[in-house]
């Protein structure tokens, strides 16, 4: 299996602030990288996809980068909605798995 | 727009089968992939597995002796049966529209129903 490491698992943020989330694969997975965003008893909402193609609706505050093993989602000038877990998931090889979460708490 | 909608028992006993339906309304079946994903109380997520409509599938490896996924395209359901239950499989269970980047072979899961809990407890 290909594991997908995120840091950090947490951090605490400002509203206006710019918020650097990293995930790690544990072998070269090209850009078959997705972003997800989950709330509280909310199922997760993508954000991005093949690593840095934003989903339709979603706001351009949100980028993501990377290529191969290491990728990057970005979030600038944080709001008040945008605090929640954001997960990474590969989708190169079977099983496709998800990065353990990264929560953004308002500081 | 599609929407999904996760049902079934949300109580199962140890070493019983759970069966999950997931009805999905504004767009057809056919054409698409459609996933499972689950999530323990508290935790992260965890890939089921996936079926395309002409029923082809691919499990998660460390489920795959136990699992079974199915499509009805005559009902628009999908559904998901997880044989001899224990209590590491109580989650909340989603199921989700697999689409496809255009021209690619980047996969994303772009449509999620809101999931149905599912406890595993005698």
């Amino acid at each position: 299996d290909i594991q997908m490491t995120q840091s950090p698992s947490s951090l605490s943020a400002s509203v206006g602030d710019r918020v650097t989330i990293t995930c790690r694969a544990s072998q070269s997975i090209i850009s078959y990288l997705n972003w997800y965003q989950q709330k509280p008893g909310k199922a997760p909402n993508l954000l991005i996809c093949a690593a840095s193609t934003l989903q339709s609706g979603v706001p351009s505050r949100f980028s993501g980068s990377g290529s191969g093993t290491d990728f990057t989602l970005t979030i600038n000038n944080l709001q008040p909605e945008d605090f929640a877990t954001y997960y990474c998931q590969q989708n190169f090889h079977i099983p496709w798995m998800f990065g353990q979460g990264t929560k953004v708490e308002i500081k | 727009q599609v929407q999904l909608q996760e049902s079934g028992p949300g109580l199962v006993k140890p070493s019983e089968t759970l069966s999950l339906t997931c009805s999905v309304s504004g767009d057809s079946v056919n054409g698409y992939y459609w996933s499972w994903i689950r999530q323990p109380p508290g935790k992260g997520l965890e890939w089921i597995g996936y079926i395309y409509y002409t029923g082809s599938t691919k499990y998660n490896p460390s489920l795959n002796s136990r699992l079974t996924i199915s499509v009805d395209t005559s009902k628009n359901q999908l559904s998901l049966r997880l044989s001899s239950v224990t209590a590491a499989d109580t989650a909340v269970y989603y199921c989700a529209r697999v689409s496809i980047l255009t021209g690619t072979y980047y996969y994303n899961m772009d449509v999620w129903g809101k999931g149905t809990t599912v406890t595993v407890s005698s």
